[in-house]
């Protein structure tokens, strides 16, 4: 099974801010990797598959990249909408998910 | 846009077993591959098996092999995950997506829409 890693575990930002989340993978999952976002009491949604494209109506101030095992994913202006709970999931073997990281208020 | 609504929550005992029902309307049901997701409380995702329901060939992971099966409609257009021999542990929030398309053999594929999930509380 393709181990993902998520890292940090928690990242306490302020409102405006740059944010670049990280995943690793176990092993190459070349660009099949989604990520997406979670809110408390709310079904997950996508915001980003095949590494870096955007999924429907996902703002601008999100973007993926990566290749192979590393990844990130960049919010480039947090807005107060955006904390939340992020996680990354490769699709190249089957699917797993990383651990999350929670974006929370500084 | 896909709608995808799921039964309501339900409590059981251990050593019971739990159905739990998905269905989508708004698109076409045939044209992808539907998956389902587990969460256990304060826990993250954690990927349980999908389906492709116009062949009717299910694929599990690993740990839920043998204690899930998952099963379509296309009919009806709605997918079901029946979870046996539950355990404490299996109390989560269980989510029915649906893939971005049919996945090649062995690979998958990210999940666009999510139903609103449903709790599934195992308790003496």
């Amino acid at each position: 099974e393709i181990v993902m890693s998520q890292s940090p575990a928690t990242l306490s930002v302020s409102p405006g801010e740059r944010v670049t989340l990280s995943c690793r993978a176990s092993q190459s999952v070349s660009s099949n990797l989604a990520w997406y976002q979670q809110k408390p009491g709310q079904a997950p949604r996508l915001l980003i598959y095949g590494a870096s494209t955007r999924a429907t109506g996902i703002p601008a101030r999100f973007s993926g990249s990566g290749s192979g095992t590393e990844f990130s994913l960049t919010i480039s202006s947090l807005q107060s909408e955006d904390f939340a709970v992020y996680y990354c999931q490769q699709y190249n073997t089957w699917s797993t998910f990383g651990q999350g990281t929670k974006v929370e208020i500084k | 846009q896909v709608q995808l609504v799921q039964s309501g929550a339900e409590v059981k005992k251990p050593g019971s077993s739990v159905k739990v029902s998905c269905k989508a309307s708004g698109d076409t049901f045939i044209n992808y591959a539907m998956t389902w997701v587990r969460q256990a409380p304060g826990q993250g995702l954690e990927w349980m098996g999908g389906i492709i329901p116009i062949f009717g060939s299910a694929n599990y992971a690993q740990k839920f092999q043998g204690r899930v099966t998952i099963t379509a409609d296309v009919s009806a257009s709605t997918v079901y995950m029946e979870f046996r021999s539950l355990i404490s542990e299996d109390t989560a929030v269980y989510y029915c997506a649906r893939d971005h398309g049919i996945p090649a053999t062995g690979m998958g594929l990210p999940f666009d829409s999510w139903g609103q999930g449903t709790l599934v509380t195992v308790s003496s």
